[in-house]
């Protein structure tokens, strides 16, 4: 079955560490990849989208994303974390360009002040 | 407030009875999606739709579960005859044919006791 895996499933790190939360997904077709955050108390918001072109892609609040198709991989990278970075990030991947979304079970980071 | 709103925010219901919940999408939006979120995991596809017409509904969706868009704008959720397992957050997202990126509502907490 496709699927998305998140390796990690809590993260805590100190203030201005690097960051790289691992995703892979397990589909051999095109795929539309996305990185969601929810903030405490949040909704879901997006990150970061891979649709085609250029495999780094960049989001806001300086995340950043490698799409790696040999590896099926999509992992997120952020040089500095910091306190405000403190939430859950969902991998998700839209298989087939369907426009239906299948979302990984989450990792959660903690960013220590 | 132009974004994805969903009522109510937290519902709270005896076993057994019946629950409905609304999702508003942007406007412009002619995609709407229904997910359950239980803690630890990642959101869960229900169903969707495009316009008014129910395109995919998941093997997740008993007969217990019935979605509704009339006139291709805001979607109900209903469940009858909840069970203690229904408990979660159902989040509502839309987005635009070919987007590929939700815009997801709120959500609203379920508790069934």
């Amino acid at each position: 079955a496709q699927s998305v895996s998140q390796h990690n499933h809590h993260v805590i790190l100190s203030e201005a560490a690097s960051l790289e939360l691992g995703c892979n997904y397990s589909y051999g077709g095109t795929v539309n990849l996305f990185w969601y955050v929810q903030y405490p108390g949040q909704h879901l918001q997006l990150l970061l989208k891979y649709f085609s072109g250029d495999p780094l892609v960049k989001g806001i609040k300086g995340f950043e994303a490698e799409f790696i198709k040999s590896k099926f991989s999509f992992n997120l990278r952020k040089p500095s974390v910091q306190w405000s970075d403190t939430a859950e990030y969902f991998c998700a991947v839209d298989l087939n360009r369907d426009d239906k979304i299948i979302f990984g079970k989450g990792t959660r980071l903690h960013i220590l002040p | 407030d132009t974004g994805v709103s969903q009522n109510p925010r937290h519902k709270i219901t005896k076993r057994g009875q019946n629950v409905t919940f609304r999702c508003d999408p942007i406007s412009e939006h002619n995609r709407l999606y229904w997910y359950r979120q239980t803690l630890g995991q990642g959101p869960e596809f229900l169903t969707y739709f495009q316009n008014e017409a129910q395109l995919e509904k998941s093997r997740l969706l008993s007969d217990r579960f019935s979605a509704e868009r009339p006139k291709g704008s805001f979607s109900t959720l209903e469940i009858q005859r909840t069970e203690q397992g229904d408990s979660a957050m159902y989040l509502c997202a839309s987005s635009s044919r070919g987007h590929g990126a939700y815009t997801f509502g709120s959500g609203t907490r379920l508790t069934v006791v």
